[in-house]
């Protein structure tokens, strides 16, 4: 079936250039959270939403950072005036469930952002 | 957050056992062991996850340590494909938390034709 799906794939974008990330999550899944992925790293938390509700963006590393799911399906994250720290894999994930203690977590094979 | 610890990389011959150790020393009755790995290039996947007794699946086996202080991936037969990194990540299920994931380094699995 259709796992979460991430677009573009790849982004290069020039420093102080605005860039836009796109998921789409599973179809009928509550839960969707945005990652972030440095080289060699693990995947970091960004933001959390269930539906359309942004319940947790405690891990936005600045107010450039700003992600939306107006209609409790696709979402959005978008970086203002990127800098070269900002170079990463971003990845989404979704789950049908609330709570993830007892539910897997389906990620998307993510966007791969380069600043320049 | 309890934490886990776990070797930074291992090594493994095609067709061959594995098994992947995490310690969580810290961890509380509440907090449920996941495992996810993470293929070259791709997202993590989710491969198991338990509470207190040992876990099977098509993918792999969960073994948990009856003070559940550590636990260890098992995967019966190791394939090239299953050249990853290795999470153990603890979910609490209790209090409010919608148990968000938190990623540590993870094992490094390289396996050998």
């Amino acid at each position: 079936g259709a796992g979460v799906s991430q677009s573009p794939r790849y982004k290069v974008a020039k420093r102080g250039q605005d860039v836009a990330l796109r998921c789409d999550p599973i179809s009928g899944h509550v839960s969707l959270f945005w990652y972030q992925q440095a080289l060699g790293q693990g995947p970091e938390f960004l933001t959390y939403f269930q539906n359309e509700a942004q319940l947790d963006k405690s891990g936005l590393p600045s107010d450039r950072f700003f992600a939306e799911r107006p209609e409790g399906s696709v979402s959005t994250l978008k970086i203002q005036r990127t800098q070269q720290e900002d170079s990463a894999v971003y990845l989404c994930a979704s789950s049908r469930f609330t709570s993830l203690y007892n539910s897997p977590l389906h990620f998307g094979n993510g966007t791969r952002l380069t600043v320049t | 957050d309890a934490k886990t610890t776990q070797p930074n990389s291992m090594e493994s011959n095609e067709e061959e056992p594995v098994h992947l150790p995490c310690n969580h020393s810290t961890i509380s009755g509440t907090d449920y062991i996941h495992w996810y790995r993470q293929l070259p290039s791709q997202g993590p996947e989710y491969v198991i996850h338990g509470l207190t007794s040992n876990v099977n699946n098509r993918m792999a086996s969960l073994a948990i340590a009856e003070d559940r202080k550590s636990s260890t991936l098992i995967l019966h037969r190791a394939t090239l494909r299953d050249a990853a990194v290795y999470y153990c990540i603890l979910i609490d299920a209790g209090g409010t938390s919608y148990g968000k994931l938190t990623f540590g380094q993870g094992t490094i699995l390289t396996v050998h034709p």
